[in-house]
């Protein structure tokens, strides 16, 4: 898993397994978060976002998980493919600023066919 | 549709010398971001311009580092006198809004000899 201020952390999976990567956040008041998936030479891509007044949230084989009371997030991937092998960060938006981005240093993700 | 452009990809220039990053972000975007990624690093948050607001500057590492937005639209990165510690990946994201999903572009990697 990720959390914040960490060196990076690697998972390694075979393809059609689901992949979980967590993430620990610092800031309580923290009311936004998002997931971004960066592979070697591009910028981020968003994957999911989910608000703090929901605990989950579904999208295309990607599902958000958000404990508020443990302060930790946690990003599902089903059927992991090899085009899911990437460095995946959390971001959360701290401070009540309603748009500074604070980021973890992200996890790799490498998927065996 | 078109995404966030950056430009140039690459730059590689000595030490002292002052550079500029460009960034186009999505049209109708009001909110404009850059970022900064070192090697293996998570993305570290540098300004942020939003309409026609004073940008918010707090994370700027020193007074070499300046940003411009013309016109509500693109946007200048600029170092001066750059040192080898300014090597690394700059990242433009724009958003629709504040707290609204940033959308990032490639980035310019910028080494700094």
């Amino acid at each position: 898993g990720e959390s914040v201020g960490l060196h990076l952390p690697t998972l390694s999976v075979q393809e059609g397994d689901n992949s979980i990567i967590n993430c620990a956040y610092s800031n309580s008041a923290s009311d936004y978060f998002i997931w971004y998936k960066q592979e070697s030479g591009k910028g981020p891509q968003f994957i999911i976002d989910i608000r703090s007044n929901m605990d989950k949230r579904q999208g295309q084989r990607v599902t958000v998980l958000l404990n508020k009371t443990v302060k930790h997030l946690s990003l599902q991937i089903a059927a992991t493919q090899p085009g899911d092998s990437a460095v995946y960060f959390c971001a959360e938006d701290s401070g009540g600023s309603n748009y500074k981005l604070t980021f973890g240093k992200g996890t790799l993700l490498t998927v065996n066919p | 549709g078109a995404g966030v452009s950056q430009s140039p990809s690459n730059k590689v220039t000595e030490k002292g010398k002052d550079v500029e990053l460009r960034c186009d972000p999505i049209s109708g975007h009001t909110a404009l971001y850059w970022y900064r990624q070192s090697l293996g690093q998570g993305l570290e948050f540098l300004i942020y311009f939003q309409g026609n607001s004073a940008p918010d500057k707090s994370g700027l590492p020193s007074d070499r580092f300046s940003a411009e937005r013309t016109g509500g639209s693109v946007s200048t990165l600029t170092i001066q006198r750059t040192q080898q510690e300014d090597s690394a990946v700059y990242l433009c994201a724009s958003s629709r809004g504040v707290q609204e999903t940033q959308y990032f572009g490639p980035g310019t990697r910028l080494l700094v000899l």
